[in-house]
């Protein structure tokens, strides 16, 4: 099991570009959603989904899109890269329904820096 | 508004001595607070986690209180180890799968030897 993979692991971007983060995950989970991490920050819920065709905002949506056509796969993308995005983006899955001590399982993180 | 307040932001404990790390929410909808361990360059992974009814869990060297009425709760780390060294997260989730975590702003601890 692969549990959940984020790639690219790095990314340079230049201001303006767009770009998709790749998230996957072989556990089945319902479950997937998208944080970012900023020093001194935590981790910032940006989007979420509880199951395929199924998404909504969290915290810090703004310029950022996502969507869930498969239970397997939530990219995440950046529309318009701006230098306040760069950041540790993380993805995380986890089952439906309450499971003690089993919930979200996080990837590496894809580091993004936007000159 | 921060919804989870953590506190301290860093701390030194000497190795075998107890790590107390606070956190506070305001949302009463939370109802489900796991503590997550990051090391450099990782994703978080989670420690343990607790339910609003119950007051206290603990698992190994690692215990959360939990202060409903308070609306606090606290991770602490018995015997603390250098191995120990890391940054640890409070969170907190409506959702008791915590699909949606809100997280605290981390607390960095270092355990000497």
């Amino acid at each position: 099991n692969a549990g959940v993979t984020q790639t690219p692991k790095f990314q340079v971007l230049k201001t303006g570009q767009s770009m998709t983060l790749q998230c996957a995950q072989d556990m089945n989970h319902e479950y997937m959603s998208w944080y970012r991490q900023d020093p001194g920050m935590g981790l910032r819920l940006i989007h979420y989904s509880v199951g395929a065709g199924i998404t909504d905002q969290g915290e810090v949506p703004n310029g950022y899109n996502v969507s869930r056509s498969t239970t397997e796969d939530f990219p995440l993308r950046l529309l318009s890269a701006a230098p306040s995005q760069t950041s540790v983006y993380f993805c995380a899955s986890s089952r439906s329904g309450f499971w003690d001590n089993q919930p979200q399982h996080f990837g590496d993180g894809t580091r993004l820096s936007i000159l | 508004q921060q919804q989870v307040k953590q506190s301290p932001q860093s701390l030194i404990v000497q190795k075998g001595g107890i790590s107390i790390i606070n956190c506070a929410y305001e949302n009463t909808a939370f109802d489900y607070f796991p503590w997550y361990q990051q090391f450099p360059g990782k994703g978080p992974a989670l420690l343990i986690a607790i339910r609003p009814d119950v007051s206290e869990k603990k698992e190994g060297r690692f215990t959360i209180s939990f202060n409903k009425s308070a609306k606090q709760f606290s991770l602490h780390i018995m015997d603390s180890q250098p191995g120990d060294s890391a940054t640890y997260f409070c969170a907190a989730s409506k959702d008791q799968a915590g699909t949606a975590l809100i997280f605290g702003k981390g607390t960095t601890l270092s355990v000497s030897s």
